[in-house]
């Protein structure tokens, strides 16, 4: 059983469309992690949440810790958006979902 | 500030040998993490080293081993390689403890083992 579910695993999407990836976890967290890995391998943390929501420029991040449960919004999306976006969450270690691929269409 | 730098970024071996990775963290970061990532099991925590101590470890055989310097430089060195230990491999460093605190990650070294 995965501590991190995430969905959904495949999304594709067409320019300017309003996106959400979703994560549900079952552990007591510290934080709650969003990632983005572009082709390559690189990767690079987007946000850590531990309660409420974060915004940075088109991406917005929730998190309810009472339903265990996070979503990365991606408004007004753009083809460089496109990468593979990994939910994580920390305790004593990293627990990482299994990624959504998003591919967005000019 | 350069970020975290990884050597080799590529490497070949043969089952049975060894290998030694390279991971210098963010000037000032004092925690650096290993991963491994395939494209079976995703992302998965190896382990953690605080001030030159190991504070985590994941589920991992023993032939997954880690150290940490007093510069914060990390290696991690993997014996007896099998087929099943190719992938990627990424450390992270952050300024405290892993988890909480937002992680640099380094480009990676991608390993085959033939």
């Amino acid at each position: 059983k995965n501590e991190v579910e995430q969905s959904p695993q495949n999304l594709t999407a067409q320019e300017g469309e309003f996106i959400t990836i979703n994560c549900s976890y079952s552990v007591g967290i510290s934080a709650l992690h969003w990632l983005q890995q572009h082709p390559g391998g690189g990767i690079v943390s987007l946000f850590m949440l531990s309660s409420g929501k974060k915004k940075h420029g088109r991406l917005i991040a929730t998190i309810n810790i009472q339903e265990k449960h996070s979503s990365l919004h991606i408004t007004a999306s753009h083809p460089r958006d496109s990468a593979v976006y990994i939910c994580a969450v920390s305790r004593n270690q990293f627990y990482f979902g299994t990624g959504t691929s998003l591919t967005v269409i000019p | 500030k350069a970020g975290v730098t990884q050597t080799p970024r590529y490497l070949i071996k043969t089952r049975g040998q060894q290998v030694t990775l390279s991971c210098s963290p963010i000037s000032g970061h004092r925690s650096v993490s290993w991963y491994q990532q395939t494209p079976g099991q995703g992302l998965q925590f190896l382990f953690e080293y605080f001030s030159e101590t190991q504070r985590n470890k994941g589920n991992f055989p023993g032939r997954f081993s880690g150290r940490q310097f007093s510069n914060s430089r990390s290696e991690m060195n993997v014996s007896t390689l099998e087929l099943g230990d190719s992938a990627l491999y990424l450390c992270a460093s952050s300024l405290r403890v892993t988890g909480q605190e937002t992680q640099y990650f380094g480009p990676g070294t991608r390993l085959l083992v033939l």
